[in-house]
């Protein structure tokens, strides 16, 4: 079945470093792949998605490849803030969502 | 600003109790979703409505039913709490997508804890 494996966290980075979060996917057919964002006490958000292969999807400084063939979808940003301390969850989905599969999540803590 | 709204943040319930969670949406959104967060599972989907009426079933539906009256409401019950039901309940919604997938939006969540 459909499923996305994540990086586990949590990740602590200083301000400014560079961030990479791993995701990696198992899926028939072509799904389109999603970032989340949880911020403390809040609902999930989107932050990026890409719906085909090689597609690039960026948001906040955030980017994201659809690769094909290594089957992933690794979140980037070049030089985090504190405010980017959140958890952030990989998701695949398919038509209609109602195949929609999220990774385990990788919480991210940036220090000043 | 598109909002789905659910109905408490945090609740304590008795082992045994019939717990209700409600989620209502302003976006005339067809699909509903109750997902549950646990620590190093994710999130987890209890069940699905794509239409009024209408559900199926998710990876997690033991122990749950739901109930979709109206297109922007759609409720999570709990027949009989249980512990393991201590969770972290998040309900979402999205367009029927017709070609490609369209995002979910998510309420802010409710915290349950069944004592």
């Amino acid at each position: 079945g459909n499923s996305v494996t994540q990086m586990e966290g949590p990740v602590t980075l200083s301000e400014e470093a560079f961030l990479t979060i791993n995701c990696t996917y198992t899926a028939t057919g072509y799904p389109s792949l999603f970032w989340y964002v949880q911020y403390p006490g809040e609902g999930l958000q989107l932050l990026l998605k890409a719906t085909k292969a090689d597609d690039k999807g960026s948001n906040k400084g955030f980017e994201a490849t659809y690769r094909k063939e290594t089957t992933s979808f690794h979140l980037e940003k070049g030089s985090v803030q504190v405010s980017d301390s959140a958890v952030y969850f990989c998701a695949l989905g398919k038509y209609n969502n109602n195949d929609m599969r999220f990774g385990a999540g990788t919480r991210l803590t940036v220090k000043p | 600003d598109v909002k789905v709204t659910q109905s408490s943040r945090y609740l304590v319930k008795r082992t045994g109790e019939k717990v209700f969670l409600e989620c209502v949406q302003d976006m005339d959104h067809e699909n509903m979703f109750w997902y549950r967060q646990d620590p190093g599972l994710g999130l987890r989907l209890i069940y699905f409505s794509y239409d009024v009426k209408m559900k199926e079933k998710g990876d997690i539906p033991e122990g749950y039913s739901v109930s979709r009256e109206k297109k922007e409401r759609f409720s999570l019950i709990l027949e009989s709490a249980s512990t393991n039901q201590t969770s972290m309940y998040l309900c979402a919604s999205s367009l029927r997508g017709r070609e490609l997938n369209t995002e979910a939006f998510f309420g802010q969540g409710t915290r349950l804890t069944v004592v």
